[in-house]
């Protein structure tokens, strides 16, 4: 099993440009999650997902959007990028017994 | 909002104890324990579901007081391994079991 992966692990976007964060798991979870993290403040949630087709907002998901077409996959889209969006962004699955979330290897996003 | 986790940092010697506080204004369901070492993804250590329920995890321990809205991990005889940023996620009644919300954590560095 590949776990969680994300892609890219590296991006710098232009401000205004949009993007896309790849997300997949392989291990049939329902629920998966997407965190940004910054120095001193943790990880915080942008959005959350109980299923295909379900999907909520977290603490902080003002300029991101989120869609669960499949359960394999959670894409993390960026609309127009701004520098306040400079993050290192986790993806997470967890399955509803358990409740541990594995965590993806993260992508480290740059706006300029 | 947030947990509080408390301390911020800690530095310790080998063989040492340390206890880590996690506090939240909101009633809890359960209460997540995480470790991320430098440049890694945060890996799950243990989860807290009922009201003064106590986990461990070789000697690492964690006690949940439901009433309280509290929760505390315990490290005994720290490990070099142990080194690493701890946080503390919650989630509370009502919410969906992966509406995670993490602390903005304590960074814990055990010395030789």
């Amino acid at each position: 099993n590949a776990g969680v992966t994300q892609t890219p692990k590296f991006q710098v976007l232009k401000t205004g440009q949009s993007m896309t964060l790849q997300c997949a798991q392989d291990m049939n979870h329902e629920y998966m999650s997407w965190y940004r993290q910054d120095p001193g403040m943790g990880l915080r949630l942008i959005h959350y997902s109980v299923g295909a087709g379900i999907t909520d907002q977290g603490e902080v998901p003002n300029g991101y959007n989120v869609s669960r077409s499949t359960t394999e996959d959670f894409p993390l889209r960026l609309l127009s990028a701004a520098p306040s969006q400079t993050s290192v962004y986790f993806c997470a699955s967890s399955d509803r017994y358990t409740y541990e979330q594995y965590f993806g290897p993260g992508t480290r996003l740059t706006v300029t | 909002q947030q947990p509080v986790q408390s301390p911020q940092a800690v530095i310790l010697r080998e063989g040492e104890d340390a206890v880590i506080n996690c506090s939240s204004s909101k009633a809890l369901y359960s209460v997540h324990w995480y470790r991320q070492k430098h440049g890694e993804a945060p890996v799950f250590l243990m989860i807290l579901l009922k009201g003064g329920e106590q986990k461990g995890h070789d000697k690492i321990s964690a006690s949940f007081n439901e009433k309280k809205q509290q929760s505390s991990l315990y490290l005994t005889a720290s490990q070099l391994s142990y080194s690493g940023t701890y946080f503390c996620g919650t989630v509370s009644y009502g919410g969906a079991t992966n509406k995670l919300i993490f602390g903005t954590g304590t960074l814990l560095a055990v010395q030789p």
